[in-house]
Formats: C-alpha cells, structure tokens, sequence
C-alpha cells in the first residue's frame, strides 16, 4: 500500500496567487481529511468528506479555501487568492470509517505564500 | 468544547532510558485515544490506539495508559532509541462519528 500520496510537497507562491494541493487516499478508505498544521495553532481539520461527500467544511478558514472529492481516489484544497498566513503545512489524511479508525496521513504539502 | 492537552511540551531522555509522555482530555465522553508520532518533514504517523473500554494497551515497546476518571492518557516507549526523537501527538474522538482532536503536541529529543 503507497499510502496517502500528497502533492506537491513544497510549494511556493507569491501573495494573490491560487495554489492547489492535491491529494490521492488509500484505496478502499471512504473518509478524507485536511488538516492544517502551524506551530502558533498546531494540527487544524480543515473539512472532511464521507464517501466524497462534505460533511464538515467548518475548519475551512475563509471564502478563499476551497475543497473538492471529485471521487474516491483524489481530492484537492484550493486556496484562492494565497495571503502570506496561508503559510502552514496542510495534510491530507483518510480512514475507512469516520472516528472509528485510526487517520493514516500523508507527508504534506510545505505552502509558502510570500 | 472538547480540547486535547499535553503537560510537557518538551521531553529530554538519555538513550536506553523509559520515556512517558502525558496528555490531558476534557471531554468526559471521548471514548477512543490514539498516539501518534511525527518526524520532522514526515506526516503524523500512527503508533497505538486505545479504547476506553480499556485502561492499558501494549504494543512494541510502547504502552498506552488510560485513566479516565482523571481524564488523562500517557504513551510510555521502553529502553528509548535515537530513532524516537519526535514529535507525539495524542488524539481523543468525543463519540462514535465524531472527528479526532489533537493535542498541541510533545517533543521528545533523545540524548547520547
């Protein structure tokens, strides 16, 4: 198993710019994660989907953050446009069933917005 | 709300040495517990999990304690290597269906 496969892992950005990151599951898993991870407020859930479904997009900072599950193999978290405290690691993790099992997590994507 | 807390947020230990690291809950109803451990430029990677059906889960070299009526959790890696210098976070779920909430993280640095 590849595990969950993220990309690019770093990207850099100049302010204003629309980033997106990308994100394959684990196979088989029907729950998809972000999260967002920066020293000053540690590891944030940015939206989960169920079955490529939305669930809870509450994380979700801004009008600027936007996330798709077109099916159950990719996922990605758009940012549009990229300001400078966008700056943070943003992971993408799946499970086979929400809460009920443990999160598998990619290695993340580093985002730079200067 | 439901947070997820960590006493120490650094921990030094000498090779060889039994590391504990502490995590404190709110939320009276979590009912599953996970530690994870995540190396620099690495994603949280999973180590152990416990239910609160439970009050101690062994794995490899690691244990996890669960005292609930303090509502606390500890993660204790035995004979520390180098290879577990770390960040580890704790993870608590309120209830079946809900989401994980992690804690702010502990740093373990193990010495020579």
């Amino acid at each position: 198993d590849a595990g969950v496969i993220q990309s690019p892992r770093h990207e850099v950005t100049e302010m204003g710019q629309e980033v997106t990151l990308r994100c394959k599951p684990i196979s088989g898993h029907n729950s998809l994660f972000w999260y967002r991870q920066t020293m000053m407020r540690g590891l944030e859930l940015l939206i989960y989907f169920n079955n490529n479904v939305p669930i809870d997009d509450s994380g979700m900072p801004e009008d600027r953050f936007s996330a798709k599950m077109p099916n159950a193999s990719f996922s990605t978290l758009k940012i549009q446009p990229s300001e400078p405290r966008d700056s943070a690691v943003y992971f993408c993790a799946s499970s086979s069933r929400v809460g009920g099992s443990p999160l598998h997590f990619g290695n993340g994507t580093r985002l730079t917005v200067t | 709300g439901e947070s997820v807390g960590l006493h120490l947020p650094t921990l030094s230990v000498q090779e060889g040495d039994n590391s504990i690291i502490n995590c404190a809950y709110s939320n009276s109803a979590s009912d599953y517990f996970i530690w994870y451990k995540q190396e620099s430029g690495k994603g949280p990677q999973f180590i152990i999990d416990i239910r609160s059906n439970m009050d101690k889960r062994q794995g490899q070299r690691v244990t996890v304690l669960l005292n609930k009526t303090v509502k606390h959790l500890s993660l204790q890696i035995a004979a520390t290597q180098p290879g577990d210098s770390a960040v580890y976070f704790c993870a608590s779920r309120g209830s079946y269906g809900q989401n994980f909430v992690f804690g702010p993280g502990t740093r373990l640095s193990v010495l020579p």
